[in-house]
Protein backbone atom coordinates (compact mmCIF):
# COMPACT_ATOMS: atom_id res chain seq x y z
CA UNK A 1 0.00 0.00 0.00
CA UNK A 2 1.52 3.36 -0.81
CA UNK A 3 1.10 6.67 0.96
CA UNK A 4 0.57 9.94 -0.10
CA UNK A 5 2.59 11.59 -2.23
CA UNK A 6 3.62 14.86 -3.05
CA UNK A 7 5.54 16.66 -5.70
CA UNK A 8 7.55 19.02 -5.92
CA UNK A 9 8.97 18.71 -2.33
CA UNK A 10 10.02 22.60 -2.26
CA UNK A 11 9.11 25.18 -4.56
CA UNK A 12 10.25 28.93 -5.17
CA UNK A 13 8.11 31.54 -6.78
CA UNK A 14 8.03 35.33 -7.16
CA UNK A 15 5.16 37.39 -6.75
CA UNK A 16 2.35 36.86 -9.10
CA UNK A 17 3.44 34.02 -11.04
CA UNK A 18 0.75 31.07 -10.87
CA UNK A 19 2.02 27.50 -8.97
CA UNK A 20 0.85 24.07 -9.39
CA UNK A 21 1.33 21.38 -6.56
CA UNK A 22 0.82 17.60 -7.14
CA UNK A 23 -0.67 14.91 -5.11
CA UNK A 24 -1.25 11.18 -5.28
CA UNK A 25 -3.47 9.82 -2.94
CA UNK A 26 -3.39 6.88 -0.91
CA UNK A 27 -3.87 3.53 -2.62
CA UNK A 28 -7.91 3.37 -2.94
CA UNK A 29 -9.22 6.39 -1.46
CA UNK A 30 -11.34 8.42 -3.15
CA UNK A 31 -11.31 11.90 -0.89
CA UNK A 32 -8.76 14.56 -1.09
CA UNK A 33 -8.19 17.32 0.62
CA UNK A 34 -6.08 19.96 0.51
CA UNK A 35 -4.37 22.07 3.68
CA UNK A 36 -2.54 25.18 4.18
CA UNK A 37 -0.11 25.65 7.09
CA UNK A 38 2.40 28.53 7.99
CA UNK A 39 5.17 28.21 9.89
CA UNK A 40 4.45 27.81 13.73
CA UNK A 41 0.47 27.50 12.62
CA UNK A 42 -2.36 24.42 12.42
CA UNK A 43 -2.98 23.31 9.35
CA UNK A 44 -5.91 25.46 7.21
CA UNK A 45 -8.48 23.33 4.85
CA UNK A 46 -8.60 24.74 1.73
CA UNK A 47 -10.56 22.68 -0.32
CA UNK A 48 -11.37 18.62 -1.05
CA UNK A 49 -12.58 16.67 -3.93
CA UNK A 50 -14.35 13.84 -4.12
CA UNK A 51 -14.76 11.77 -7.18
CA UNK A 52 -13.64 14.73 -8.99
CA UNK A 53 -15.94 17.23 -7.81
CA UNK A 54 -15.18 20.39 -5.03
CA UNK A 55 -16.87 18.55 -1.61
CA UNK A 56 -16.33 22.07 1.14
CA UNK A 57 -14.15 24.75 0.61
CA UNK A 58 -13.09 26.74 3.54
CA UNK A 59 -11.74 30.66 3.35
CA UNK A 60 -9.76 30.71 1.16
CA UNK A 61 -10.03 33.54 -2.32
CA UNK A 62 -10.95 31.81 -5.73
CA UNK A 63 -7.35 32.02 -7.08
CA UNK A 64 -7.21 28.95 -4.96
CA UNK A 65 -8.39 26.47 -7.52
CA UNK A 66 -8.44 22.48 -7.47
CA UNK A 67 -8.91 19.39 -9.78
CA UNK A 68 -9.32 15.52 -9.30
CA UNK A 69 -8.62 13.45 -11.92
CA UNK A 70 -10.70 9.67 -12.29
CA UNK A 71 -7.62 8.02 -10.41
CA UNK A 72 -8.00 10.43 -7.44
CA UNK A 73 -4.80 12.03 -7.84
CA UNK A 74 -5.21 15.92 -7.39
CA UNK A 75 -3.72 18.66 -8.37
CA UNK A 76 -4.25 22.18 -6.32
CA UNK A 77 -3.02 25.48 -8.76
CA UNK A 78 -2.28 29.35 -7.00
CA UNK A 79 -3.12 31.93 -9.53
CA UNK A 80 -1.40 35.52 -9.02
CA UNK A 81 0.92 34.14 -6.07
CA UNK A 82 1.16 36.97 -3.18
CA UNK A 83 4.22 36.81 -0.03
CA UNK A 84 1.19 35.54 2.17
CA UNK A 85 1.06 32.41 0.40
CA UNK A 86 4.38 31.53 1.63
CA UNK A 87 3.85 28.10 3.14
CA UNK A 88 3.56 24.29 3.45
CA UNK A 89 0.90 22.98 1.75
CA UNK A 90 -0.69 19.36 2.48
CA UNK A 91 -2.51 16.85 0.75
CA UNK A 92 -4.70 14.41 2.60
CA UNK A 93 -6.37 11.51 1.21
CA UNK A 94 -9.20 9.55 3.07
CA UNK A 95 -12.13 6.95 2.59
CA UNK A 96 -15.72 7.63 2.66
CA UNK A 97 -16.42 4.75 4.89
CA UNK A 98 -14.94 1.36 6.33
CA UNK A 99 -13.03 2.05 10.19
CA UNK A 100 -10.34 4.51 9.02
CA UNK A 101 -13.48 6.69 8.03
CA UNK A 102 -12.24 10.35 9.11
CA UNK A 103 -8.84 9.10 9.38
CA UNK A 104 -6.94 11.65 7.48
CA UNK A 105 -3.19 10.34 5.75
CA UNK A 106 -1.28 13.09 5.03
CA UNK A 107 1.36 13.05 2.47
CA UNK A 108 5.25 15.24 3.36
CA UNK A 109 4.02 18.73 2.00
CA UNK A 110 5.23 20.91 -0.46
CA UNK A 111 7.56 23.97 1.05
CA UNK A 112 6.20 27.01 -1.43
CA UNK A 113 8.20 30.37 -0.75
CA UNK A 114 7.30 33.40 -2.61
CA UNK A 115 9.85 36.26 -3.06
CA UNK B 1 -16.29 32.17 14.73
CA UNK B 2 -14.78 28.89 16.02
CA UNK B 3 -11.87 28.65 17.85
CA UNK B 4 -9.69 25.89 19.02
CA UNK B 5 -7.14 26.33 21.68
CA UNK B 6 -3.89 24.23 22.46
CA UNK B 7 -0.82 25.37 24.51
CA UNK B 8 1.50 27.56 22.57
CA UNK B 9 4.09 27.40 24.92
CA UNK B 10 6.07 23.77 24.42
CA UNK B 11 5.85 21.28 27.60
CA UNK B 12 9.21 20.03 28.19
CA UNK B 13 9.41 17.07 30.98
CA UNK B 14 11.00 14.54 32.22
CA UNK B 15 11.85 10.43 30.24
CA UNK B 16 9.84 8.61 31.85
CA UNK B 17 7.13 10.77 32.82
CA UNK B 18 3.64 11.98 31.65
CA UNK B 19 3.04 14.13 29.50
CA UNK B 20 -0.46 15.87 28.74
CA UNK B 21 -1.74 18.14 26.38
CA UNK B 22 -4.98 20.60 26.67
CA UNK B 23 -6.90 21.23 23.65
CA UNK B 24 -9.66 23.80 23.97
CA UNK B 25 -12.61 24.86 21.86
CA UNK B 26 -15.24 27.55 21.13
CA UNK B 27 -17.96 27.94 19.21
CA UNK B 28 -18.03 24.42 17.61
CA UNK B 29 -20.27 21.19 18.78
CA UNK B 30 -17.85 18.73 17.00
CA UNK B 31 -19.04 15.18 15.77
CA UNK B 32 -15.39 14.12 16.50
CA UNK B 33 -11.93 15.05 17.89
CA UNK B 34 -8.75 13.74 16.20
CA UNK B 35 -4.93 14.31 17.56
CA UNK B 36 -2.27 14.04 15.34
CA UNK B 37 1.61 13.93 15.18
CA UNK B 38 3.97 16.04 13.26
CA UNK B 39 7.46 16.18 13.15
CA UNK B 40 9.78 19.61 12.13
CA UNK B 41 9.19 19.00 7.76
CA UNK B 42 6.77 16.59 8.05
CA UNK B 43 3.04 16.03 7.23
CA UNK B 44 0.57 15.41 10.28
CA UNK B 45 0.63 11.54 11.18
CA UNK B 46 -2.94 10.12 12.55
CA UNK B 47 -2.75 9.20 16.43
CA UNK B 48 -6.52 8.98 17.78
CA UNK B 49 -10.12 9.63 17.14
CA UNK B 50 -12.78 10.16 19.77
CA UNK B 51 -16.24 10.48 19.57
CA UNK B 52 -18.87 13.12 21.15
CA UNK B 53 -20.40 10.24 22.78
CA UNK B 54 -17.26 8.89 24.59
CA UNK B 55 -15.29 9.64 27.04
CA UNK B 56 -12.18 8.39 26.86
CA UNK B 57 -10.31 6.46 24.50
CA UNK B 58 -6.53 4.25 24.57
CA UNK B 59 -3.91 3.25 22.61
CA UNK B 60 -0.88 1.55 24.20
CA UNK B 61 0.63 4.45 25.85
CA UNK B 62 -1.92 6.76 24.07
CA UNK B 63 -4.91 8.45 26.06
CA UNK B 64 -7.70 10.87 25.15
CA UNK B 65 -10.35 12.32 26.78
CA UNK B 66 -13.31 14.29 25.88
CA UNK B 67 -15.08 16.77 27.58
CA UNK B 68 -18.11 18.17 25.59
CA UNK B 69 -19.57 19.88 28.30
CA UNK B 70 -15.71 21.56 29.60
CA UNK B 71 -15.09 21.43 25.62
CA UNK B 72 -12.19 20.14 26.18
CA UNK B 73 -9.91 16.78 25.19
CA UNK B 74 -6.51 16.08 27.14
CA UNK B 75 -4.23 13.97 25.81
CA UNK B 76 -1.94 11.57 27.48
CA UNK B 77 0.96 10.01 26.70
CA UNK B 78 2.56 7.66 29.53
CA UNK B 79 6.12 6.38 30.29
CA UNK B 80 7.07 9.18 27.84
CA UNK B 81 10.46 8.77 25.51
CA UNK B 82 12.74 10.96 23.80
CA UNK B 83 11.45 9.82 20.73
CA UNK B 84 7.86 11.44 21.60
CA UNK B 85 9.08 14.93 20.96
CA UNK B 86 6.92 16.75 18.63
CA UNK B 87 4.12 18.95 17.83
CA UNK B 88 1.11 17.18 18.74
CA UNK B 89 -1.99 18.93 16.68
CA UNK B 90 -5.79 18.56 18.14
CA UNK B 91 -9.03 19.06 15.72
CA UNK B 92 -12.29 19.07 15.22
CA UNK B 93 -14.82 17.41 12.78
CA UNK B 94 -18.11 17.05 12.17
CA UNK B 95 -20.31 14.20 10.05
CA UNK B 96 -21.22 16.67 6.96
CA UNK B 97 -18.04 17.62 6.29
CA UNK B 98 -14.66 15.78 5.99
CA UNK B 99 -12.77 18.98 6.67
CA UNK B 100 -10.73 19.34 9.87
CA UNK B 101 -10.17 22.30 11.89
CA UNK B 102 -6.64 22.37 13.34
CA UNK B 103 -5.30 23.88 16.58
CA UNK B 104 -2.03 25.72 15.95
CA UNK B 105 -0.22 22.55 17.88
CA UNK B 106 1.20 22.39 21.16
CA UNK B 107 5.41 21.06 21.03
CA UNK B 108 6.08 18.51 23.16
CA UNK B 109 10.39 18.07 24.34
CA UNK B 110 11.01 14.91 26.06
CA UNK B 111 14.58 14.90 28.19
CA UNK B 112 16.87 11.75 28.62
Amino acid sequence: ETGVTQSPTHLIKTRGQQVTLRCSSQSGHNTVSWYQQALGQGPQFIFQYYREEENGRGNFPPRFSGLQFPNYSSELNVNALELDDSALYLCASSLTSGPTYNEQFFGPGTRLTVL
Amino acid sequence: SQKIEQNSEALNIQEGKTATLTCNYTNYSPAYLQWYRQDPGRGPVFLLLIRENEKEKRKERLKVTFDTTLKQSLFHITASQPADSATYLCALGDTGRRALTFGSGTRLQVQP
